[in-house]
């Protein structure tokens, strides 16, 4: 129930390109769905997060796309650059349990 | 957002050992969350420290084990007791503004040897 998949394990993408990474869940509880972005010896740092009320939140080249009925949600990076190569972790939480459920990560490599 | 800081950043200890992690936050939060990173790996909760009370601890993970403090609302520590080589981790303290938003150190990499 508290499980969240996300899916490609990596992602290798061109410059300018769009970068989309999925995730889904089970526990229809959860009503808080973050992004985080990792580089390597940091911290992950939030990137964009939606609630279920809306479909789509967009922050720059930054959108989440949000299926209620379906369960997933999505992070597509527009413009890619190599910038952004770094891991990608889906997040999901609900006011009845406030820490945070990671998925498993995707390794994003945008190539010059 | 938050300003955390972690200290050590980094650490390589001896198998048996006990290493305690600070996390310090630059303003007062309610909940304060510990995360183990297993290499390349994903993120999984330890424990959630709340002032004033016994930490709840995750399947999986004991006080014995992880025992941890919250004195003040801006402070805790983690500890890694007896530690072994499958400890080897990054250890990292997060925080909580406005209702579930989470902020992350930048973390304590330990390897134990």
């Amino acid at each position: 129930q508290q499980q969240v998949k996300q899916s490609p394990q990596s992602l290798i993408v061109q410059k300018g390109g769009i970068s989309i990474i999925n995730c889904a869940y089970e526990n229809t509880a959860f009503d808080y769905f973050p992004w985080y972005q990792q580089f390597p010896g940091k911290g992950p740092a939030l990137l964009i997060a939606i609630r279920p009320d809306v479909s789509e939140k967009k922050e720059g080249r930054f959108t989440i796309s949000f299926n209620k009925s379906a369960k997933q949600f999505s992070l597509h990076i527009m413009d890619s650059q190599p910038g952004d190569s770094a891991t990608y972790f889906c997040a999901a939480a609900h006011t009845g349990r406030r820490a945070l459920t990671f998925g498993s990560g995707t390794r994003l490599q945008v190539q010059p | 957002s938050a300003v955390i800081s972690q200290k050590p950043s980094r650490d390589i200890c001896q198998r048996g050992t006990s290493l305690t992690i600070q996390c310090q936050v630059d303003s007062q939060v309610t909940m304060m969350f510990w995360y183990r990173q297993q290499p390349g790996q994903s993120l999984t909760l330890i424990a959630t420290a709340n002032q004033g009370s016994e930490a709840t601890y995750e399947s999986g993970f004991v006080i014995d084990k992880f025992p941890i403090s919250r004195p003040n609302l801006t402070f805790s520590t983690l500890t890694v007791s007896n530690m072994s080589p499958e400890d080897s981790s990054i250890y990292l303290c997060s925080v909580e503004r406005g209702h579930t938003e989470a902020f992350f150190g930048q973390g304590t990499r330990l390897t134990v040897v």
